[in-house]
C-alpha cells in the first residue's frame, strides 16, 4: 500500500517482557515520527529521524524505550521490561520534509496498540 | 503541564449547522498549527493548517480561525455531514522545531 504500514496492529504481552514495534514509511519520506497516545489522550511526541539518524529523542520517556531506523526506512521501537504504564497505542508517521516544510502534514500509520498485562 | 487544551471533551451538533471546535494553547513560541482527524482504529488525518502570520485560512466546508492575542484558535466546519463525526485534535510546533504538540481531543458527533 501507498500509507504507513505499522506492524504489529494488536500486541499483548506480560510485564517484563521486550516488545518491537514495526514502522514501515511512505516511499521518499525521510522523516519518520514515534508518537504514543494513551486512552483520552492526544498522541505524545516519542522520537523524530531525519534519514537514518534520531534527531529528536527528548519524547522518550525512560531509557527502557529505543528505537532505529539502520537504513532511513523501516524504524523498530523497542521497549524493553515493558510495564503495565507502558499500554497504549504507538503511531508511527512519516513525511517528506519534515513538520516545516509545506503544510507540516504529516501522514499517520493506523498504530500498534500494545496491552502490557 | 498540558500547553495544548482542548476543554470539550465532546460537541453534538445537528446536521447541516455548524460544528465549532476550540483550542487554546499556552506556549507563545508555537508559530504553526495543525488539526487532524481521527476515526476508530484508524491513525490521525491531517485536516487543515495555520501559520501564526494568518488569523484565517479555509479550505472548502473547514476553516481555521487563528487569534494569537487571545492564544486561541477554532475549527469551524459549515455544513456538518455525518461523515464530520470523529475526534478532532489541535496540534502545535514550535519555529524549528519537528515535533508536534497535541491536545486531548474532542469528539464530535453529526446527528442526522
Amino acid at each position: 500500500g501507498a500509507g504507513v504500514s505499522q506492524t504489529p496492529s494488536n500486541k499483548v504481552t506480560e510485564k517484563g517482557k521486550y516488545v518491537e514495534l514495526r514502522c514501515d514509511p511512505i516511499s521518499g519520506h525521510t522523516a519518520l515520527y514515534w508518537y504514543r497516545q494513551s486512552l483520552g489522550q492526544g498522541p505524545e511526541f516519542l522520537i523524530y529521524f531525519q534519514g537514518t539518524g534520531a534527531a529528536d529523542d527528548s519524547g522518550l520517556p525512560n531509557d527502557r524505550f529505543f528505537a532505529v531506523r539502520p537504513e532511513g526506512s523501516v524504524s523498530t521501537l523497542k521497549i524493553q521490561r515493558t510495564e503495565r504504564g507502558d499500554s497504549a497505542v504507538y503511531l508511527c508517521a512519516s513525511s517528506l520534509g519534515g513538520v516545516n516544510a509545506n503544510t507540516g502534514e504529516l501522514f499517520f500509520g493506523e498504530g500498534s496498540r500494545l496491552t502490557v498485562l | 503541564d498540558q500547553q495544548v487544551k482542548q476543554n470539550s471533551p465532546s460537541l453534538s451538533v445537528q446536521e447541516g449547522r455548524i460544528s465549532i471546535l476550540n483550542c487554546d494553547y499556552t506556549n507563545s513560541m508555537f508559530d504553526y498549527f495543525l488539526w487532524y482527524k481521527k476515526y476508530p482504529a484508524e491513525g490521525p488525518t491531517f485536516l487543515i493548517s495555520i501559520s501564526s502570520i494568518k488569523d484565517k485560512n479555509e479550505d472548502g466546508r473547514f476553516t481555521v480561525f487563528l487569534n494569537k492575542s487571545a492564544k486561541h484558535l477554532s475549527l469551524h466546519i459549515v455544513p456538518s455531514q455525518p461523515g464530520d463525526s470523529a475526534v478532532y485534535f489541535c496540534a502545535a510546533r514550535k519555529q524549528g522545531a519537528q515535533k508536534l504538540v497535541f491536545g486531548q481531543g474532542t469528539r464530535l458527533t453529526i446527528n442526522p
